[in-house]
């Protein structure tokens, strides 16, 4: 089946740094990515849809300077964390639509811990 | 090896005819079972988390069990309005989802 790679799975950063994030779908291609974030117990929340070649949409509350979107190749997305704080600590999860059927793939996500 | 496998893949139903999805997981150090909701379009909408082997949840016509193996999504009595895929999601020490259920309910 189609794979969806995430990562690192895990990092751990100093307040004020960036971090990236890289989301890739292995064996397809996906026009569109999203990127979710999940809170300890509650609900995924969908911070932005990325579409290959143009400009990340962003959902309401979400910080597009803070949160950068790159989506450079069908395979590829990344998420990038800018001058990260403590509140922005959480697990990070991409999903890729598989373009042919639109099918969702998701990654196994990726805890950021900001010290 | 985790790993999560949902089926059926898709589910059609008459309004009315009650059904189960199922949601098998084999994961280390099991956090969480978590069930979504997805219309096409947009994100998971967020239905219940399980977290440990004998729980239950309800919601509207929904009510989702957890055992050590696997857990199923009951739907009551469906509508119409709750075609949509149902996702499941388990948390270890990463999340693995399902490939989802895509449920039509037809009137």
């Amino acid at each position: 089946g189609a794979v969806v790679s995430q990562h690192p799975s895990r990092v751990i950063c100093k307040s004020g740094t960036s971090v990236k994030i890289e989301c890739r779908s292995l064996d397809f291609q996906a026009t569109t990515m999203f990127w979710y974030r999940q809170f300890p117990k509650q609900s995924l929340m969908l911070m932005a849809t990325s579409n290959e070649g143009s400009k990340a949409t962003y959902e309401q509350g979400v910080e597009k300077d803070k949160f950068l979107i790159n989506h450079a190749s069908l395979t590829l997305s990344t998420l990038t964390v800018t001058s990260a704080h403590p509140e922005d600590s959480s697990f990070y999860i991409c999903s890729a639509r598989q373009t042919w059927n639109e099918k969702l793939f998701f990654g196994s996500g990726t805890q950021l811990s900001v010290l | 090896e985790d790993q999560v496998t949902q089926s059926p893949e898709a589910l059609r139903l008459q309004e009315g005819e009650s059904s189960s999805l199922n949601c098998s997981y084999t994961v280390s150090g099991l956090r969480g079972l978590f069930w979504y909701r997805q219309d096409p379009g947009k994100g998971p909408e967020f239905l219940f988390t399980l977290y440990s082997a004998g729980e239950e949840k309800e919601k509207e016509r929904l009510k989702a069990t957890l055992t050590k193996k696997e857990s199923f999504l009951h739907i009551t009595a469906p509508k119409p309005e709750d075609s949509a895929t149902y996702l499941c999601a388990v948390q270890g020490d990463q999340f693995y989802f399902g490939t989802g259920t895509s449920l039509t309910v037809i009137p």
